[in-house]
């Protein structure tokens, strides 16, 4: 059973504080590995993609992947309550049609 | 505008009655999607369609059907058989092509389907 963990929080940072998520998976031969931001109500929005070791940056957020320790998180430099979200990690593995496996989610709030 | 949409946004449900979902896409990508989500859990795929007239069940597909008789479209029916359909169901898709980017899974607004 492929599996994806995620602290359920909520983890709560000050506004300008950074926000670090965490995601760890079970299954080895995972390749693709998202972030989606959902708030209350709404659909997943895509944020970020990774798929090689290391880190990835766009704007504030930094996604960073080690395949070594089934470990994946996204930091949140500058958070603001515009931030405030559940964060979904989710991961596919090759030779699966791209299917992901989700995590059930980190919510995040930003306090002022 | 390139994108996914879902309709209705919200249906309710009687008992034994059959429901369809609409998902429609214009972003030419051959992979379309069906999740599930329930308050507090992660999305569960329901089926999967990577080419037009082709589709896979995912992990909880029971009482469940769909078609893909065009690209475009990935129309889902939650039949009298799912014992407990009320939940968020979300529509996405896929391109096939490229890069490891092709990995990357679109989502359209959603539908909330209430069981009355």
């Amino acid at each position: 059973q492929k599996e994806v963990e995620q602290n359920s929080g909520p983890l709560s940072v000050p506004e300008g504080a950074i926000a670090s998520l965490n995601c760890t998976y079970s299954d080895r031969v995972s390749q693709s590995f998202f972030w989606y931001r959902q708030y209350s109500g709404k659909s997943p929005e895509l944020i970020m993609s990774i798929y090689s070791n290391g880190d990835k940056e766009d704007g504030r957020f930094t996604a960073q992947l080690n395949k070594a320790s089934q470990y994946v998180s996204l930091l949140i430099r500058d958070s603001q309550p515009s931030d405030s979200a559940t964060y979904l990690c989710a991961v596919s593995s090759t030779g699966t049609a791209s299917k992901l496996t989700f995590g059930t989610g980190t919510r995040l709030q930003v306090t002022l | 505008d390139g994108g996914i949409t879902q309709s209705p946004k919200y249906l309710f449900r009687k008992e034994g009655q059959n429901v369809t979902l609409s998902c429609e896409q214009n972003l030419n990508h051959d992979a379309m999607y069906w999740y599930r989500q329930d308050p507090g859990q992660g999305l569960r795929l329901i089926y999967y369609s990577q080419i037009v007239n082709d589709f896979q069940k995912g992990d909880i597909a029971e009482g469940y059907s769909v078609s893909r008789e065009k690209k475009e479209s990935f129309p889902l029916t939650v039949t009298s058989a799912q014992k407990n359909p009320t939940a968020f169901y979300l529509c996405a898709s896929r391109g096939t092509s490229g890069t490891f980017s092709y990995n990357e899974q679109f989502f359209g607004p959603g539908t909330r389907l209430t069981v009355l």
